[in-house]
């Protein structure tokens, strides 16, 4: 079965610092792709970044990077420079390649920013 | 940047009677439209998965004859919840897929639909 795993149902930080948030996933394919997804309170899903497992440099965009470590299954988004508006919830999902690349969400950080 | 419209973004509606919600791309063509289910705090449950001009595949669990897809052409899927119950009153949000691959064509998401069952 393939399953996604956020093990921080919570987290705060103060504005302007930096953030990790966790993911770990289970698969037994080699080619996939990883994303987290911010949706904040008015619930639309919002890409933040992605990750080709194929690819062995980590992702960036921005403030958000990702450390993809391959072999243990994990795949964590770091914030830099937290601003208020990345108060929202994130999602970490995965999808394997082939027809029907259904996303698969894992269950989800709470994240706040304090100013 | 691709649009998926979702419409309506919230009704409410009483026990027995039926709601469509629909999705449309409305700039690219979506050849796989995705159906999640989302309770309060909880993550996005994956429905069904439509794909245009086919049967849609439910996941384990989602009774397809009261949660009717249809994705009839390369723009709308509709997602019918039939014969309403209390319990059904959720989140519902669809996805959007186009073109072949996922490199050119991430998920585009509607901005989901409010359903309130009295």
């Amino acid at each position: 079965a393939q399953t996604v795993t956020q093990s921080q149902p919570e987290m705060s930080v103060q504005e302007a610092e930096t953030v990790t948030l966790s993911c770990t996933y289970d698969t037994s394919e080699n080619n996939y792709y990883l994303f987290w997804y911010k949706q904040p309170p008015s619930r639309q899903m919002i890409l933040v970044i992605r990750q080709e497992a194929y690819k062995q440099q980590n992702a960036t965009e921005n403030r958000f990077s990702v450390n993809f470590q391959k072999a243990a299954k994990s795949f964590s988004l770091k914030i830099s420079d937290s601003q208020l508006g990345d108060t929202a919830m994130y999602f970490c999902a995965f999808t394997v390649g082939g027809a029907t690349n259904k996303l698969i969400f894992g269950t989800g950080t709470l994240l706040a920013v304090q100013p | 940047g691709a649009v998926v419209s979702q419409h309506p973004s919230w009704v409410i509606c009483k026990s027995g009677t039926s709601v469509k919600i629909e999705c449309r791309s409305l700039d690219f063509q979506a050849t796989t439209m995705f159906w999640y289910r989302q309770f309060p705090k909880q993550s996005l449950m994956l429905m069904a998965t439509s794909n245009e001009g086919s049967k849609a595949t439910y996941e384990q669990g989602v009774e397809k004859d009261k949660f009717l897809i249809n994705h009839a052409s390369l723009t709308l899927s509709t997602l019918t919840v039939t014969s309403a119950h209390p319990e059904d009153s959720s989140f519902y949000i669809c996805s959007a897929r186009g073109g072949r691959g996922w490199e050119n064509s991430p998920l585009h998401f509607g901005n989901g639909t409010r359903l309130t069952v009295t």
